[in-house]
């Protein structure tokens, strides 16, 4: 049991190129999340997935799409990368009806130069 | 607008003694607190919650306080060992809606042996 799993775990960007992070759970949770968190701000939802084939904005989500590809997949897609998206970015899993508590990865750390 | 805001970026304690690490929130209609603990590259786990209906939350050696007239909670460490030094986040949930969660910026504890 791997709880969230992400990958990759460093990234280094030009500014435009794309890239996509995955993420994935095999704990069955409903719904899933990506934050991002940059320095003396905390974590800030960016999309969340409520349960398969759904998908919303979060607080930041310009510069961003998600896939919720099935139950255990959800992938964060950056399509023109920009200076201001570097920052570390987790994913979290949660059972929507039984509890608030969010399970998190551990990070994919982005630099976008 | 910070919704949950933790004023102390950091708080340094010696090993045995008691650790508070505060959370002010704004918005009244959160309803569940949560608190999290972050090691350097790791994403952050789950440490207690507390929901409003309740004052006061013990867990082991950490218990969370919530003073939902002056909208504070806060987070009592006792005795404060050096495992515990990690960055702290404070989250709260309004369980209108979808819940999802809104973090303060953290605040890094440091204990000393």
């Amino acid at each position: 049991n791997a709880g969230v799993t992400q990958t990759p775990k460093f990234q280094v960007l030009k500014t435009g190129q794309s890239m996509t992070l995955q993420c994935a759970q095999d704990m069955n949770h409903n719904s899933m999340y990506w934050y991002r968190q940059d320095p003396g701000m905390g974590l800030r939802l960016i999309y969340y997935s409520a349960s398969e084939g759904t998908t919303d904005k979060g607080e930041v989500p310009n510069g961003y799409n998600v896939s919720r590809l099935n139950k255990r997949e959800f992938s964060l897609r950056l399509e023109s990368a920009a200076p201001s998206q570097t920052s570390v970015y987790f994913c979290a899993s949660t059972l929507p009806d039984s509890s608030y508590e969010q399970y998190f990865g551990p990070g994919t750390r982005l630099t976008v130069t | 607008d910070q919704q949950v805001k933790q004023n102390s970026p950091s708080l340094s304690v010696q090993e045995g003694r008691i650790s508070i690490l505060n959370c002010d929130y704004t918005n009244s209609m959160f309803d569940y607190f949560l608190w999290y603990k972050k090691y350097p590259a790791e994403g952050p786990t789950f440490l207690i919650s507390i929901s409003s209906i309740k004052d006061k939350n013990e867990d082991g050696r950490f218990t969370v306080f919530l003073n939902k007239s002056a909208k504070h909670l806060s987070l009592h460490i006792v005795p404060s060992q050096p495992g515990d030094s990690a960055v702290y986040f404070c989250a709260a949930s309004a369980s209108l809606g979808f819940q999802k969660l809104v973090f303060g910026t953290g605040t890094r504890l440091l204990v000393s042996p």
